[in-house]
């Protein structure tokens, strides 16, 4: 599984765009990226996934450079609610026998008034 | 939809004790996971149920450590006897066994604190 480097923390201020960037330069053909979101006291939440070029939903957007050796998540117009721990995650996504996600330690986003 | 449950949500025991945790998946949820998060890092998989059977136990202590998973459903974490070391929170996440869905539910975790 190929290994992820990120920011170890980010400080922003509210209704700014945030952008993370991971690098995953071992990343293999069947790999999906995936990005999840910790607060405090509780479990991971999947925040997105995407395989290359571009994946957006409710939440974020997932920008994937045609090489796919990096990632970059991004966060419209954060709030002070966007104050958690940002995981970037490198496996077999669909079609994933194992599913296996292996959590490096994240990006401590700081959200400030 | 209920989410992930588990049981207890804190426990404190002494080094040498043993403790168990309780997770109830998401119904439906074919594939079990349990992880260990320790202060300051990112969770790391223990061990991965599909349905009744092992498919990833690679990184569970198994001299300590034991996990069953005995109907595809619950699941019960072990340790016997615990370390310092130990001491962390305790995840139990679950997801669909499609291959075109594998997203991870997590549950609150249980902390465990080893004196």
């Amino acid at each position: 599984l190929a290994k992820t480097t990120q920011p170890i923390s980010m400080d922003s201020y509210e209704g700014q765009e945030v952008n993370i960037t991971c690098s995953h330069n071992n990343i293999a053909t069947n790999d999906y990226i995936t990005w999840y979101q910790q607060f405090p006291s509780q479990g991971p939440r999947f925040i997105i996934q995407g395989y290359k070029t571009k994946v957006t939903n409710e939440v974020a957007s997932l920008f994937i450079p045609a090489d796919r050796k990096s990632s970059t998540l991004s966060l419209p117009r954060v709030s002070l609610s966007d104050t958690a721990v940002y995981y970037c995650l490198v496996g077999e996504g669909y079609g994933g026998s194992q599913g296996n996600l292996i959590f490096g330690k994240g990006t401590k986003l700081s959200v400030k008034p | 939809e209920a989410g992930v449950a588990q049981s207890p949500r804190y426990k404190i025991i002494e080094k040498r004790q043993s403790v168990a945790f309780w997770c109830n998946p998401i119904s439906g949820h074919a594939t079990l996971y349990w992880y260990q998060q320790i202060l300051g890092q990112g969770p790391k998989l223990l061990i991965q149920f599909q349905n009744n059977g092992v498919v990833d136990d690679s990184q569970l202590p198994k001299d300590r450590f034991s996990a069953e998973r005995l109907k595809g459903v619950d699941s019960t974490l072990k340790i016997q006897p615990a370390k310092l070391e130990d001491s962390a929170v305790y995840l139990c996440a679950s997801s669909l066994a499609s291959p075109r869905d594998n997203e991870q539910f997590f549950g609150p975790g249980t902390r465990l604190t080893v004196l």
